[in-house]
């Protein structure tokens, strides 16, 4: 069966601070990856998603970047973090084609501090 | 910007009563989907209609969508404690690539 792993689960940085959240899928081969970013009480926003290997998709021009360096693997980092970066990371992936649902990793509740 | 919104924001029913949640969207779509998130965690994949489908079951859900309003509704029947979550409506929009686009959410409440 398919899962998904995403870590850390919370983390508390400084401004100015690099960050390196990791994503990683298991049993499933050439997913579509996503990172979705929410705010306290809000919606989902589409960050980056990614159809292979070092193919991103940029939905929101920001302080952050996506790498996919292996099929399963999607990482969202940042030079300095602001402010403003605070939220819940939510890494997703779903297979490839129309109709495909998504399924989530657990997030990562980052506050930049 | 955000493809789906959902009213209302929040909801507070009595256990056993129904929980209508509403979402409207702005663009044609392959498909609508709708999640929930307990709080804190990932979202959960809860069922999908196909923008061919005007309604479908899954248990106590009941989904509804009108293509000519560009709006469907999740019906939760029988409401219990443990469907106290948020739930979100997704889009899967025509010409959208690979993205699929989420509301701002309801709040369902559900009290013993």
């Amino acid at each position: 069966s398919q899962t998904i792993h995403q870590w850390p689960a919370t983390l508390v940085q400084p401004v100015g601070s690099p960050l390196s959240l990791e994503c990683t899928v298991e049993g499933t081969s050439n997913p579509n990856l996503y990172w979705y970013r929410q705010a306290a009480g809000r919606g989902l926003q589409l960050l980056f998603y990614s159809v292979g290997i070092g193919q991103i998709s940029s939905e929101v021009p920001q302080n952050l970047s996506a790498s996919r360096p292996q099929d399963r693997q999607f990482i969202l980092s940042s030079k300095k973090l602001l402010l403003s970066d605070s939220g819940f990371y939510l890494c997703a992936w779903r297979t490839q084609g129309v109709g495909e649902k998504l399924f989530f990793g657990s997030g990562t509740q980052l506050s930049v501090l | 910007s955000q493809q789906g919104e959902e009213d209302p924001q929040a909801l507070s029913i009595q256990e056993g009563e129904n929980a209508t949640m509403n979402c409207s969207y702005k663009t044609s779509i392959n498909n609508l989907q709708w999640y929930r998130q307990n709080s804190g965690r990932g979202l959960v994949h809860l069922i999908l209609i196909r923008s061919n489908e005007r309604e479908k079951h899954s248990g106590r859900l009941r989904v509804t969508l009108d293509t000519s309003k560009k709006s469907s509704s999740l019906l939760i029947t029988a409401s219990r404690a443990a469907d106290t979550a948020s739930y979100f409506c997704a889009t899967d929009h025509r010409g959208g690539g690979n993205k699929l686009t989420f509301g701002t959410g309801t709040q369902l409440k559900v009290e013993l």
